[in-house]
């Protein structure tokens, strides 16, 4: 299976703010890497696709990049709905894995 | 617009089997995409459980596949999850999604305990 580590598991951050969470993959996926935020109430929102093109919906200040093992999610500007849970996930080989997540918290 | 709501027990005791339904609305299961079913632990650990293809084949995680079966009733436009000999590390709130997990449901919580 691949391994997942994103980093970090806790992010205190302030609106407005510019925050980068990262994920590390254990081989290369080829930039099969997507990302989601779960709300407090459980409620999943996928984010971004193949490493770096946004849902449809999902606001510019959401972008990802990344190549090889290493992908990273940025928010350039917090907004108070973006505190909540983020999680890598890669669709480049079975078992499909997720990311051990990043709660990004009001500081 | 493609949505999708989870149902079934909230308790299930050890050793029994855990079976909960995605009813799809919005889009004809049988016309594409993957549908899925993905677990969240208690604590943040996620876990992508299997599929039900389009045309009806499956794919299972490895670390599940004597345990597990996912079906479908086409006319009904829902697919089942069925997870045999549960044990209390099967506590986890349940998810299905569909398409590359563009789509997902609210999520149900399910507790094994005795």
């Amino acid at each position: 299976d691949i391994q997942m580590t994103q980093s970090p598991s806790s992010l205190p951050a302030s609106l407005g703010e510019r925050v980068t969470i990262s994920c590390r993959t254990s081989q290369g996926i080829s930039n099969n890497l997507n990302w989601y935020q779960q709300k407090p109430d459980g409620t999943i929102k996928p984010l971004i696709f193949y490493t770096s093109n946004l849902q449809s919906g999902v606001p510019s200040r959401f972008s990802g990049s990344g190549s090889g093992t290493d992908y990273s999610l940025t928010i350039s500007s917090l907004e108070p709905e973006d505190f909540a849970m983020y999680y890598c996930q890669q669709d480049a080989s079975f078992p499909w894995t997720f990311g051990g997540g990043t709660k990004l918290e009001l500081k | 617009e493609i949505q999708l709501q989870e149902s079934g027990p909230g308790l299930v005791k050890p050793s029994q089997s855990l079976s909960l339904t995605c009813s799809v609305t919005g889009y004809t299961i049988t016309s594409g995409y993957d549908w899925s079913w993905i677990r969240k632990f208690p604590g943040i650990k996620m876990e992508w459980m299997g599929y039900i293809s389009y045309s009806g084949s499956t794919n299972y995680n490895p670390s599940l596949k004597i345990r597990i079966s996912i079906t479908r009733d086409t006319s009904k436009n829902q697919f089942f999850l069925q997870l045999n000999s549960v044990t209390t590390e099967d506590t986890a709130t349940y998810y299905c999604a569909g398409g590359s997990f563009d789509y997902w449901g609210q999520g149900v919580m399910v507790t094994v305990s005795s």
